[in-house]
Parts: structure tokens; sequence; C-alpha cells
């Protein structure tokens, strides 16, 4: 079984680009959350799609987007990329939507770098 | 807002010593996580903890979870090296549509 599929795996980009990641969930899973990790600390949430809508937004700010497929993969977009945007962007995979005993998937992530 | 705060931050043990990892959050929640992370790797989830009480072992780590005390914790028993890693704890917020993660315990067990 395929886990949870990040492309690309590396990336770098210029200051002022725009830069778009993706993500294939678990096979059945239909909901899919998007993480930065910043080296040296935790996760922290992006946004959460659950049956192609959006469920949850963390405190980012409105150059970051994302959507959701029919087939529920995802994209993260991220515009205007600053030198702060740096870092681990993980996607995560969960069966349902507030299902106990199920924690999220992660994928092996995208690593943005911004010069 | 929930808060999730772990303690300590870094950890450098010798292999065969036993020392525990703690996680405390500043919300009702009786959900909790714990992930571990390989220098440039992903996360892998290690526990599962759903309820008030609860205890998980595996292998050398065993994990609990105080919902009153808003506390968990990581017991890791006779250390060796493949235990270097960074472990987080995570809780689950508003029925899961995300975990607030802790900042992560660097672990490194010396031989």
């Amino acid at each position: 079984d395929a886990g949870v599929t990040q492309s690309p795996t590396h990336l770098i980009k210029t200051r002022g680009q725009q830069v778009t990641l993706r993500c294939s969930p678990i096979s059945g899973h239909k909901s899919v959350s998007w993480y930065q990790q910043v080296l040296g600390q935790g996760p922290q949430f992006i946004f959460q799609y659950y049956e192609k809508e959006e469920r949850g937004r963390g405190n980012f700010p409105d150059r970051f987007s994302a959507r959701q497929f029919p087939n529920y993969s995802s994209e993260l977009n991220v515009n205007a990329l600053l030198l702060g945007d740096s870092a681990l962007y993980l996607c995560a995979s969960r069966l349902v939507q507030g299902a106990r005993g199920y924690g999220y998937t992660f994928g092996s992530g995208t690593r943005l770098t911004v010069v | 807002e929930l808060k999730v705060e772990q303690n300590p931050l870094f950890l450098s043990m010798q292999e065969g010593k036993n020392y525990t990892i703690y996680c405390n959050y500043s919300t009702t929640s009786d959900r909790l996580y714990w992930y571990r992370q390989d220098p440039g790797k992903s996360l892998e989830s290690l526990f599962v903890l759903l309820s008030n009480g609860a205890v998980k072992q595996e292998g050398r780590l065993m994990a609990s979870l105080d919902t009153k005390a808003r506390l968990s914790t990581l017991h890791i028993t006779a250390a060796v090296h493949d235990l270097s890693a960074t472990y987080f704890c995570a809780v689950d917020m508003d029925y899961g549509q995300n975990f607030v993660f802790g900042p992560g315990t660097r672990l490194s067990v010396l031989p």
C-alpha cells in the first residue's frame, strides 16, 4: 500500500516567486492536512481539507492557499515567497475527519528553500 | 489557544539508562499522539492515546496519558543508540481537524 506521497521532494525558489506543492493521500483517506516545519521546530498547522472543503486554517497569511481535488489529492500554493517560508512542508492524511483511534500519517515532505 | 510544551527540549543520555519525556498541554483533550522524527525525515507515528489512564508500550518506549493533569509521558527504558531522534507529542484539536505539536525533544543516546 502506498503511503502519503508528496512532490517534489526538494525545491529551490527565489524570493517573490510562487510555488505549488502536491500531495496524494493514502487510498481511502479523505482528510488531508498541511503542516510547515521550520528547522528545529515542531510542525505548524496550515490547512485541513475534508471532502474537498476547507475545514481548518492555521495562523498563516493569505499568501498560503490550498485545495483538494475530487480524488482527494491536494495542492498547497504559496505566493510571493519570503526567505522565512523556507521549511519542510508536510502533508498528512487521515481516514475520516475526527475518527478516534487514528492519527495522521505523514508524507516524506517537500523541502522548500527560498533564496 | 491550545499550547503544548515538552520537557526537556534536549536530552543526552547513556545507553542502558532510563529517562522520561514530559508533554503538557493547556486545554482539555483526551487524544494525544507521539511521533518520532529522524534527521531530514518525516514523522513516524509511535503511539495513539485516546483516554485518561491510557498506557501503550512498544519495545523500550512506553507512553501514558493523564487527561486530568493534561500530561503525557514517554518513558525510555534501557536506552539504545537507535532511539536517537526527535520526539514530538501532538494534541488533537477540534475533533481531529488539526494537531497542535509540541516543540520536540531531541534525544541523543551515547554509547
